[in-house]
């Protein structure tokens, strides 16, 4: 197996646009969250889903993130409009239960 | 509910020195308990975990961890460090009941030198 697949790797924006995030996960695998990273605040946990249904979204910071899982094996997080506090590196993982596989990561940087 | 707190934010270590990375948890239901690692612009990786069993859990790698649970902590040992464990290191605690999603530590560097 592949792992997590993330894509875009690098994305530079500018403040307004829309940011979309892509993750594959792992075939099998009934879970799969949404992770962000900064040197401020560590790992957060954005989102999660189970069978493609978001079970805990408490993390998402504001109105202008969302997440979709259309199928067991793709999932967005978009956000728009995108904001300079947004730079980040975005992690995609799943799990089949409890161990989580994560991807390689998406560094977004908004000008 | 649970929080995870790494004593440590850096930890500098000579090679071949032991090492020991500190985890303390709070919580006060049954919990999983993780080590990942995470090198350089890489994702994390799985180093160890505890779910049930013996409280000593070891990875391929030279590390182990020991759950105990009266001091509620879940500190990660190695004995003898090699130049390419330098990484970020993340202790993260499931609950039972809380959907499997993990609360992550702040992460200790480890920078290990000649």
């Amino acid at each position: 197996d592949a792992g997590v697949i993330q894509s875009p790797r690098h994305e530079v924006t500018e403040m307004g646009q829309e940011v979309t995030l892509r993750c594959k996960p792992i075939s099998g695998h009934d879970y799969l969250f949404w992770y962000r990273q900064t040197m401020m605040r560590g790992l957060e946990l954005l989102i999660y889903f189970n069978n493609n249904v978001p079970i805990d979204d408490s993390g998402m910071p504001e109105d202008r993130f969302s997440a979709k899982m259309p199928n067991a094996s793709f999932s967005t997080l978009k956000i728009q409009p995108s904001e300079p506090r947004d730079s980040a590196v975005y992690f995609c993982a799943s799990s089949p239960l409890l161990e989580q596989f994560f991807g390689p990561g998406t560094r977004l940087t908004v000008l | 509910a649970q929080s995870v707190t790494q004593l440590d934010s850096q930890v500098p270590v000579f090679e071949e020195a032991p090492v020991e990375l500190r985890c303390n948890y709070s919580s006060s239901v049954s919990v999983y308990l993780f080590w990942y690692v995470q090198y350089p612009n890489q994702g994390l990786q799985l180093l160890l975990k505890y779910l049930s069993g013996s409280t000593l859990v070891e990875s391929i790698n030279g590390f182990e961890a020991e759950f105990n649970k009266s001091q509620t902590s879940f500190h990660l040992r190695k004995p003898s460090v090699h130049i390419s464990d330098t990484a970020e290191y993340f202790c993260a605690v499931s609950e039972l009941d809380s959907g499997y999603a993990l609360n992550f530590g702040k992460g200790t560097s480890l920078l290990v030198t000649p």
